[in-house]
């Protein structure tokens, strides 16, 4: 069955600090990888969308990276910023009919 | 911009009636879909739509109904509404595989 698992489920840092948060997925065979963010009472906009091909991309102070090859994703945020405070979800498409498959999120608070 | 628009944020609705929920994207794509995002379960695929009057299940289509009459608009129906279908619920677009989701800002639905 393919799954999509996010660490930590939740996350509290102060304002200017660093993060990085986690994504394992064992979807198979693997299309893309996609980060959104979610802040609260809003849907997801997305952050970054990553190919079997690529291992990292930034978006600003967001920078994703790819293991292909043991399946795990991490999005770091550098220097981050009360408006960071959001739910980020890792959502990888593949498997049969190159469907999505959505991680339960990890919550982010940014604290001043 | 893609532009998403749910017609509702908040919904409170009985037991037993029938719901409508709308979703209107302004880009022309030809893929919509209909999620419920619940806490501690991401986001799940009711039903998804790829062309005018075409629809699939979703992971969790039981319950729902839906119309695509227009390309634009693709609506979800809770044809008798029950309170575990008290969730948020959020529509995407898809203009192409590999591209983003574009969300809507969700209905929070509560039935009581």
């Amino acid at each position: 069955k393919n799954q999509v698992e996010q660490s930590p489920q939740s996350l509290i840092i102060l304002e200017g600090k660093n993060c990085t948060l986690q994504c394992n997925y064992t979807v198979s065979p693997f299309s893309n990888l996609r980060w959104y963010k979610q802040d609260t009472g809003r849907g997801p906009v997305s952050l970054t969308i990553m190919t079997f091909s690529e291992n990292t991309k930034s978006n600003g102070r967001y920078t994703a990276t790819l293991d292909a090859d043991t399946k795990q994703s991490s999005l770091h945020i550098t220097a981050s910023q009360l408006s960071d405070s959001a739910s980020y979800i890792c959502v990888v498409s593949g498997g049969a009919g190159n469907m999505l498959t959505f991680g339960g999120g990890t919550r982010l608070m940014v604290k001043p | 911009d893609v532009k998403v628009t749910q017609s509702s944020r908040y919904l409170v609705k009985r037991t037993g009636e029938k719901v409508f929920l709308e979703c209107v994207q302004d880009m022309d794509h030809e893929n919509m879909f209909w999620y419920r995002q619940d806490p501690g379960l991401g986001l799940r695929l009711i039903y998804f739509s790829y062309d005018v009057k075409m629809k699939e299940k979703g992971d969790i289509p039981e319950g729902y109904s839906v119309s695509r009459e227009k390309k634009e608009r693709f609506s979800l129906i809770l044809e008798s509404a029950s309170t575990n279908q008290t969730s948020m619920y959020l529509c995407a677009s898809w203009g192409q595989p590999g591209g983003p989701l574009h969300f809507g800002n969700g209905t929070r639905l509560t039935v009581t």
